[in-house]
């Protein structure tokens, strides 16, 4: 079957860095996505992994173990604004480019 | 450009009426896309197209149909609407190149009574 784990909610506070888990298990992998969602509005685009290791951009970062099936995003310098819903998703085999996404890891920044 | 448009941004329908849900990309995107979202939950494939007069089913198409007549256009049609299907839906649409995002349009919220 296909399935991707990922933390219901966090909190963390205004300033620190938080680490959002996502481990799958899904027929064929081609990349990993994470996307951000703000209450009410459409999923963002933040990072993608292909390849083993550390993608970093900016404030964020995302670490991808093929062997393991875990991915985790990092959140640095944390701002109110990142108070939002974190979704992970998986391109499965195929030529298809079809993604399969988490329940998502709703974000609390606290002051 | 104006990326992916969805219309109508909300909508109320009675059970058993039908309507079509509108997505519009200019981006010369061949792959698109339709998710529904529940209260708290991730995005559920309802179907997708790879480029015009292709469609084929998601996760959960039971109750909708889709078209796709031209490379920017791909409607979403709900037959005999259900208080199950009330949820919102997303379209999306990318192409197929390796480093792919998928680009979405900011959605339909839709409630069926």
């Amino acid at each position: 079957g296909q399935n991707i784990d990922q933390p219901t909610e966090m909190t963390a506070t205004e300033g620190a860095i938080v680490q959002i888990n996502c481990t799958y298990q899904t027929s064929g992998f081609n990349g990993l996505f994470w996307y951000q969602q703000h209450a009410g509005e459409a999923p963002t685009f933040l990072s993608y992994n292909v390849l083993d290791g550390l993608e970093e951009k900016g404030r964020f970062s995302s670490f991808l173990s093929r062997s393991k099936g875990y991915s985790y995003l990092l959140l640095k310098e944390l701002q109110m604004k990142d108070s939002a819903s974190y979704l992970c998703a998986v391109r499965g085999g195929g030529a298809t480019n079809k993604l399969i996404f988490g329940t998502g890891t709703l974000l609390a920044v606290q002051p | 450009n104006a990326g992916v448009t969805q219309t109508p941004k909300f909508r109320i329908l009675k059970i058993g009426q039908s309507m079509t849900l509108q997505c519009t990309q200019d981006m010369n995107h061949n792959y698109m896309y339709w998710y529904r979202q529940d209260p708290g939950m991730g995005l559920k494939l309802i179907y997708y197209s790879v480029g015009a007069g292709i469609t084929d089913k998601g996760e959960v198409p039971n109750g909708y149909n889709v078209s796709r007549s031209t490379t920017e256009d791909f409607p979403l049609r709900l037959e005999l609407a259900a208080p199950s299907q009330t949820s919102v839906y997303f379209c999306a649409s990318n192409t197929p190149s390796s480093y792919n995002e998928q680009f979405f349009g900011p959605g339909t919220r839709l409630t069926v009574l």
